[in-house]
């Protein structure tokens, strides 16, 4: 069965500082991951992927991600967080050749100011 | 590109009347929609996975009956809340995937709530 961990509930950063949301995974052969944005009462956003190839993915709105094999990872990162950026994060993994998401618990990301 | 809606964004009902949502792809065919429900501060939770032209595949717990899913084209799927009641008040969310991709483009969401 595949799994996603976001250990942390919610993360707090200050403005301009570096941000970085864990996420671990648990499924058999080759995963696709991806990165969800979720701001209130709306729907998800597409932030980025990995497939295969360079371990470090670059997304939408500045965010970055880098797959770890042997650690079973896939944090997202940012250099500089915005306050723009205070919202609701989803992990997701695919096994290979499966679009069924299982998506981790979620993280709120506090921004302040 | 790549823009799904939905349709009511939220919806208040009696308990016991049915309610649909409808899930559409913009501008692009959706080989695939799925279609989930989120709790209050809670993950996603896969609901089915819908086909065009083909029976929904519902996800182990979920009522089969009470959740009707038809995916009549490769831009419309419905999910038809049946006899609702107040357990069933949540948030539901479709996606739609493209054939080409294996990202899964989400919808604004709809709000449910039974009375």
């Amino acid at each position: 069965a595949q799994s996603v961990a976001q250990p942390e509930d919610q993360v707090n950063v200050a403005e301009g500082n570096p941000l970085t949301v864990k996420c671990t995974y648990s499924v058999s052969g080759n995963p696709y991951l991806f990165w969800y944005v979720q701001y209130p009462n709306r729907g998800l956003q597409f932030l980025l992927k990995y497939i295969t190839g360079d371990n470090l993915v670059k997304g939408s709105y500045g965010f970055e991600a880098e797959f770890n094999k042997s650690q079973t990872s896939f944090h997202l990162k940012k250099p500089s967080a915005l306050v723009s950026d205070s919202a609701l994060y989803f992990c997701a993994v695919s096994p290979y050749g499966n679009n069924r998401l299982a998506f981790g618990k979620g993280n709120q990301v506090v921004v302040i100011p | 590109g790549a823009v799904v809606s939905q349709h009511p964004s939220w919806v208040i009902c009696k308990s016991g009347t049915s309610v649909k949502i409808e899930c559409r792809s913009l501008d692009f065919q959706a080989t695939t929609m799925f279609w989930y429900r989120q709790f209050p501060k809670q993950s996603l939770m896969l609901m089915a996975t819908s086909n065009e032209g083909s029976k929904a595949t519902y996800e182990q717990g979920v009522e089969k009956d009470k959740f009707l899913i038809n995916h009549a084209s490769l831009t419309l799927s419905t999910l038809t809340v049946t006899s609702a009641h107040p357990e069933d008040s949540s948030f539901y969310i479709c996606s739609a995937g493209r054939e080409s991709g294996l990202e899964q483009f989400f919808g604004p969401g709809t709000r449910l709530t039974v009375l």
